[in-house]
């Protein structure tokens, strides 16, 4: 089955910097989501954003979606220390699976 | 907000024992799901259920594992005869209109095998 893959990421920033984070996938999609998922909790739904859109904007989360190159990223603003988690994304098939995540750590 | 619930929240059994994990999912959806993450892995999806009967299921779901919707609310996983590897964090899902959809999670059931 084929699966959202994220550049595999640890990134350790200040609060209040941006956190950028990075996904490659492989088929056609129909949209693809970003989840959080913090220590040992479940998984939070961010963003969707579906394949006719390039774009997407929800509070501090800035989500791209590139089609031609099939990737996709996240841009958190303005990070804060409660942003510390991994971060995965996952795209819309019926056959549904995560990568590895990119584990964001926030310093306050 | 409506959101999915799964009891318990962790499930200690010995090796060879069946389990049953429970999930309610948030009311008007129509498809569920399960995943599980084993500790220091990703999440991995198990199986997708709709219109009563399982609709995808992946390598992982073999003869050991079943669902079922036992009453209009709970949505529940089934281990027949558990082992050490089953030991992870199982997730339950739902989506509203298609597998396609935002899938919303339950904060999981840990299992441990002994």
């Amino acid at each position: 089955s084929q699966q959202g893959e994220e550049d595999p990421q640890a990134l350790s920033i200040q609060e209040g910097e941006n956190a950028t984070m990075n996904c490659s996938y492989k088929t056609s999609i129909n949209n693809l989501q970003w989840y959080r998922q913090n220590s040992g909790r479940g998984l939070v739904h961010l963003i969707l954003i579906r394949s006719n859109e390039r774009e997407k904007h929800s509070g501090r989360l800035r989500v791209t979606l590139d089609t031609s190159k099939k990737s996709s990223s996240l841009l958190i603003t303005a990070s804060r220390a409660a942003d510390t988690a991994s971060y995965f994304c996952f795209y819309g098939n019926n056959r549904l699976a995560f990568g590895k995540g990119n584990q964001v750590v926030v310093i306050p | 907000e409506p959101e999915v619930t799964q009891t318990p929240s962790h499930q200690v059994t010995q090796m060879g024992q069946e389990v049953i994990l429970r999930c309610v999912p948030i009311s008007n959806h129509l498809y569920f799901y399960w995943y599980r993450q084993i500790l220091g892995q990703k999440v991995e999806f198990l199986v997708s259920f709709y219109n009563n009967e399982i609709s995808e299921k992946s390598e992982i779901f073999d003869d050991q594992f079943s669902v079922e919707r036992p009453d209009g609310s709970n949505f529940t996983l089934k281990i027949r005869s558990t082992k050490l590897e089953d030991s992870a964090m199982y997730f339950c899902a739902s989506s509203e209109a298609a597998e396609t959809d935002t899938q919303y999670f339950g904060p999981g059931t840990r299992l441990t095998v002994l």
